[in-house]
């Protein structure tokens, strides 16, 4: 079973407003870790968030915020104030427990138009 | 501080070939992974190294894959011989900590098999 999943291959957002990229995750492990990616058209993947299972507050970085849902089991990126270099692929991801390995979605495409 | 590289950027071969891809990770870091995105697809794990040593290969395809990492520092990943379904992005990340908050990427390898 796939343990991230990311329904929207492709979004478009008018520049300056808001955008949410949807996440769930998979998981029977109380301990996990879950974070947020961006990769932009020159390939690098840059982190953007993380958001712990036991953190009590939803995360939050600059215009960057993660909707943590534990019972839902999503954890959806929300970008304020979207601006044309948000235009990229962005990656969820979970890291279960002790473990090494990083989970990915498909992937979601964002396109902020100006 | 120089971010985790990767050499080729690219790479294009015909199918029966060898190709050896390379990361150097961020200086310090004993945990190197190796993931492949193929298109469209998600981004998967093939494998971890701690220092020299291999952690967890759970993910790697078949024995035409080899990872290692001579002396705990760069890795290479040499695919011999190469066939069709191993066209895909190779990346590479490191991190200090197995626990860490996240996992620094390299820009991968666009692997381009004919």
């Amino acid at each position: 079973a796939q343990k991230i999943t990311q329904t929207q291959p492709g979004m478009f957002v008018q520049e300056k407003e808001a955008v949410t990229l949807d996440c769930t995750y998979d998981t029977s492990d109380p301990s996990y870790g879950l974070f947020w990616y961006k990769q932009p058209s020159s390939g690098e993947m840059i982190f953007l968030i993380y958001q712990g299972s036991y953190d009590q507050q939803n995360a939050t970085e600059g215009r960057y915020s993660l909707n943590f849902q534990k019972a839902r089991k999503s954890a959806n990126l929300v970008i304020s104030a979207s601006q044309l270099g948000d235009s990229a692929m962005y990656f969820c991801a979970m890291r279960e427990g002790s473990g090494n390995q990083f989970y990915f979605g498909t992937g979601t495409s964002l396109t902020v138009i100006p | 501080e120089a971010g985790v590289t990767q050499f080729p950027s690219h790479s294009v071969i015909e199918k029966g070939q060898t190709v050896t891809l390379r990361c150097d990770p961020i200086s310090g870091h004993d945990n190197l992974y190796w993931y492949r995105r193929v298109m469209g697809k998600e981004i998967k794990f093939l494998l971890h190294f701690v220092k020299e040593s291999k952690q967890d290969e759970s993910g790697m395809p078949n024995n035409r894959f080899l990872a290692e990492r001579t002396g705990g520092t760069y890795s290479t990943l040499k695919v011999q011989p190469a066939e069709l379904e191993d066209s895909g992005v190779y990346f590479c990340a490191s991190s200090q900590y197995v626990q860490g908050n996240e996992q620094f990427f390299g820009p991968g390898t666009r692997l381009t098999v004919l």
